[in-house]
């Protein structure tokens, strides 16, 4: 089945502390891999994408990913969150038929 | 430049009563697409689009219906509305061959 999977529905951390954020994804989606951060009672933004190239991504807000190939991870990293980054990130992925499928969120709470 | 327009923002309907969403886009995307967004289980696909005439079903199409009558406007309509329909409601759009989304702001309906 084709999927993408959050490991963690929540993930409490302190201010400037830093954070990473589990996404694997299935052997049979695309490698066309997506973070989206959804702020309360917002729509979706995208942080960052990986299509191809270098493994390492950068996105918004200091937000950076890696593509790993051999894990079928795309994992979400910042170095010193904030307090305002307290909301729900999203791993997406295409499918086979060209549509995103999405995992079932990670809720990042940044403590003061 | 508006982006992705979703009215109404807020509803509240009855178990049996019928409604439609609007989406609208103002950058002449060709797809567009009906997510519902539920505690623990990410967003899924309900319905979407590749063109102007066009639709399809997505993962959980069972209650509601679609029309894309004009480019940049894709209604979701729930004929007889149930407790199970209360959600997040999300349109996106994209171009063909560019991979990133761009999101709506959401319609929170509650099913009483």
């Amino acid at each position: 089945a084709q999927s993408v999977t959050q490991l963690d529905s929540q993930v409490p951390v302190f201010e400037e502390a830093p954070v990473e954020l589990r996404c694997n994804y299935s052997s049979s989606v695309s490698v066309y891999l997506f973070w989206y951060v959804q702020y309360p009672n917002q729509g979706l933004q995208l942080l960052l994408k990986y299509l191809s190239g270098s493994t390492l991504v950068k996105g918004i807000n200091g937000f950076e990913a890696e593509f790993n190939k051999s894990q079928t991870s795309f994992h979400l990293r910042k170095p010193s969150v904030h307090i305002s980054d307290t909301a729900e990130y999203f791993c997406a992925a295409y499918d086979n038929t060209d549509k995103l499928i999405f995992g079932t969120g990670t809720r990042l709470q940044v403590f003061p | 430049n508006a982006g992705v327009t979703q009215t109404p923002k807020f509803r509240v309907l009855k178990t049996g009563q019928s409604m439609t969403l609007l989406c609208a886009q103002d950058m002449n995307h060709e797809y567009m697409y009906w997510y519902r967004q539920d505690p623990g289980m990410g967003l899924r696909l309900i319905h979407y689009s590749v063109g102007e005439g066009t639709t399809a079903k997505g993962e959980v199409p069972d209650g509601y219906n679609v029309s894309r009558l004009k480019k940049q406007n894709f209604l979701l309509g729930l004929e007889s509305a149930a407790p199970s329909q209360t959600s997040v409601y999300f349109c996106a759009s994209r171009e063909p061959g560019h991979y990133g989304y761009t999101f709506g702001s959401g319609t929170r309906l509650t099913v009483v």
